[in-house]
């Protein structure tokens, strides 16, 4: 697709319940990165893909939330037993690229989805 | 790890005034240094980047920044804003040579009056 889309858009959950976060990334995008956004604060790391291989996790909060990318494109980030703390908006980037270097245009990122846990 | 600081928080300027948005990191390392917009209902969009060479970089809709290795700055000018660029900006460092995570500021969000 023309860019990364991410669903649902909006996603109420009570608490305890497990949520799953869909992630398309741009077509042929080797990088796929999972962000959190709190309210007034900045998008912060989670995970990061390098096609199916998830390279880094070293940001996921707790062992609650659980991310795949099986087959190096589709992307699902999984929250088990949501918490109150868990209600923030999920961004989804990719990039073209593996590693940096010239032409690297940088990442695009999707419109993200809303989590709150009631 | 890097970080970034974002010391303006919340700007108000009125149309045509000039704009300059701060920015320092922290990193022991060579950085790539970002701006990312974010329009009200809109996704992060991609303003201007720095990678290497010149440290005047301009970017889309007449923004340009400015690196100044020295102070681990990275500010954000525009010489005159327009109502449309009312919005949230974000700072954000990854480490050189890599695709690596991106580290965001909190944001500053711009708000122009007409």
């Amino acid at each position: 697709g023309a860019g990364v889309s991410q669903s649902p858009r909006y996603k109420v959950a009570k608490r305890g319940q497990d949520v799953a976060l869909r992630c398309d990334p741009i077509s042929g995008h080797v990088s796929l990165f999972w962000y959190q956004q709190a309210l007034g604060q900045g998008p912060e790391f989670l995970t990061y893909f390098q096609n199916e291989a998830q390279l880094d996790k070293s940001g996921l909060p707790s062992d609650r939330f659980f991310a795949e990318r099986p087959e190096g494109s589709v992307s699902t980030l999984k929250i088990q037993r949501t918490q109150q703390e868990d209600s923030a908006v999920y961004l989804c980037a990719s990039s073209l690229f593996g590693t940096g270097g010239g032409g690297w245009g940088g990442y695009t990122f999707g419109s993200g989805t809303r989590l709150t846990v009631v | 790890a890097q970080s970034v600081s974002q010391h303006n928080h919340h700007v108000i300027l009125s149309e045509a005034a000039s704009l300059e948005l701060g920015c320092n990191y922290s990193y022991g390392g060579t950085v790539n240094l970002f701006w990312y917009v974010q329009y009200p209902g809109q996704h992060l969009q991609l303003l201007l980047k720095y990678f290497s060479g010149d440290p005047l970089v301009k970017g889309i809709k007449g923004f340009e920044a400015e690196f100044i290795k020295s102070k681990f700055s990275f500010n954000l000018r525009k010489p005159s804003v327009q109502w449309s660029d009312t919005a949230e900006y974000f700072c954000a460092v990854n480490v050189a040579g890599t695709a690596s995570k991106l580290t965001f500021g909190t944001g500053t969000r711009l708000q122009v009056t007409l």
